[in-house]
């Protein structure tokens, strides 16, 4: 069956520190693949996404490839910032809108 | 503004009683959804709606009833059936019938047993 593993969280970083947050799937077929974010008290917003393989999604300095050889749609930022402080949840597409996440990772970024 | 409304955003539910979640869109959608979301968990799917007065099962149904009667609005049920409501609930939408499509989430519902 399709599922999202993501790194365990929480992850506390300084502002300008280099974000990596990894995911790797396990799906049939080539899905689409999605990083979503979501801030506290909120739902959540669709940060970027990449439909086949070696596509580079990026959205607000925040960047993921998608790696058929390794399975993987790691987010990387180069200079994260307090405002980016939210849960990230890694997600693949099943068919039409049907999404499967991974379990969310914490990031709290200090000034 | 266009997009996703739920109410009310905190809801309490006591022993052997069935509670109502409202989402309602303005995005002229045609497709819908529930996702249920614990601490330390992904979301996982409830129901969804392709099209008016059509909807199917998730991958945690049971417990949980909908209707789609209105293009605009979901309504999510939680039964007496479901013995572990406490989550985050969760509505979105999608233009629908397009591979790739944008998911958009409305706020969310904490649903909390008395």
């Amino acid at each position: 069956g399709n599922s999202v593993t993501q790194m365990e969280g929480p992850v506390t970083l300084s502002e300008e520190a280099f974000l990596t947050i990894n995911c790797t799937y396990t799906a049939t077929g080539y899905p689409s693949l999605f990083w979503y974010v979501q801030y506290p008290g909120e739902g959540l917003q669709l940060l970027l996404k990449a439909t086949k393989a070696d596509d580079k999604g990026s959205n607000k300095g925040f960047e993921a490839t998608y790696r058929k050889e390794t399975t993987s749609f790691h987010l990387e930022k180069g200079s994260v910032q307090v405002s980016d402080s939210a849960v990230y949840f890694c997600a693949l597409q099943r068919s039409y809108g049907k999404l499967t996440f991974g379990q969310g990772t914490i990031l709290t970024v200090h000034p | 503004d266009g997009g996703i409304t739920q109410s009310p955003k905190y809801l309490f539910r006591k022993e052997g009683q069935n509670v109502t979640l409202s989402c309602e869109q303005n995005l002229n959608h045609d497709a819908m959804y529930w996702y249920r979301q614990d601490p330390g968990q992904g979301l996982r799917l409830i129901y969804y709606s392709q099209i008016v007065n059509d909807f199917q099962k998730g991958d945690i149904a049971e417990g949980y009833s909908v209707s789609r009667e209105k293009k605009e609005s979901f309504p999510l049920t939680v039964t007496s059936a479901q013995k572990n409501p406490t989550a985050f609930y969760l509505c979105a939408s999608s233009i629908g019938g397009q591979l790739e499509e944008k998911l958009f989430f409305g706020s969310g519902t904490q649903l909390s047993v008395l």
